[in-house]
């Protein structure tokens, strides 16, 4: 079975760093994404990690431990744009298993 | 470039109608397209996996006859709910893949709204 947990909710403060943390247990493991969806939007990519370390993408960067079961992704520098629901997936078989997500709301 | 485009945005209905949602990659040719609903404030749950002239493959616990899939060409995918009743409101999204993306990227439509009443 699949097993993805994120923290529900999150509130930080313009300009601040918020790291959201991802574990997981999976049947197997391919690859993990991380995408942000605005409410009634959907989804778009943010990063992907196969290898352990971390990924930096401008303002975004996403951390990945394959023995712990573990990912994180950190939000530099925050924006009010920020304010979304973040999403992580675990790939596998072709296939994409989501956690439940966690919604960042940026505070002026 | 890869884009994914989904018709209708919203779709209200009468419970026992049935409902035709399409998803197109628009610059781009899709091996693979994948079936997600999503309720509110709830994960994204994947209902099947679509390949072009070949039947979907449904994951456990979705009814193939209630959401008929059906993936006509490279660049087309249409999920139809049948009799649709209102525990069948939900948020319907689709993704693609192909044009050469790296790591088996998804690239998702914009999701089309269903409500039942």
């Amino acid at each position: 079975g699949q097993n993805i947990d994120q923290p529900t909710e999150m509130t930080a403060t313009e300009g601040a760093i918020v790291q959201i943390n991802c574990t997981y247990q999976t049947s197997g493991f391919n690859g993990l994404f991380w995408y942000q969806q605005h409410a009634g939007e959907a989804p778009t990519f943010l990063s992907y990690n196969v290898l352990d370390g971390l990924e930096e993408k401008g303002r975004f960067s996403s951390f990945l431990s394959r023995s712990k079961g573990y990912s994180y992704l950190l939000l530099k520098e925050l924006q009010m744009k920020d304010s979304a629901s973040y999403l992580c997936a675990v790939y596998n078989d072709y296939k994409l298993s989501f956690g439940a997500g966690t919604t960042v709301t940026v505070r002026a | 470039g890869a884009v994914v485009s989904q018709h209708p945005s919203r779709v209200i209905c009468k419970s026992g109608t049935s409902v035709k949602i399409e998803c197109r990659s628009l610059d781009f040719q899709a091996t693979t397209m994948f079936w997600y609903r999503q309720f509110p404030k709830k994960s994204l749950m994947l209902m099947a996996t679509s390949n072009e002239g070949s039947k979907a493959t449904y994951e456990q616990g979705v009814e193939k006859d209630k959401f008929l899939i059906n993936h006509a060409s490279l660049t087309l995918s249409t999920l139809t709910v049948t009799s649709a009743h209102p525990e069948d409101s939900s948020f319907y999204i689709c993704s693609a893949v192909g044009g050469g993306a790296a790591y088996n990227e998804q690239f998702f439509g914009p999701g089309t709204r269903l409500t039942v009443l």
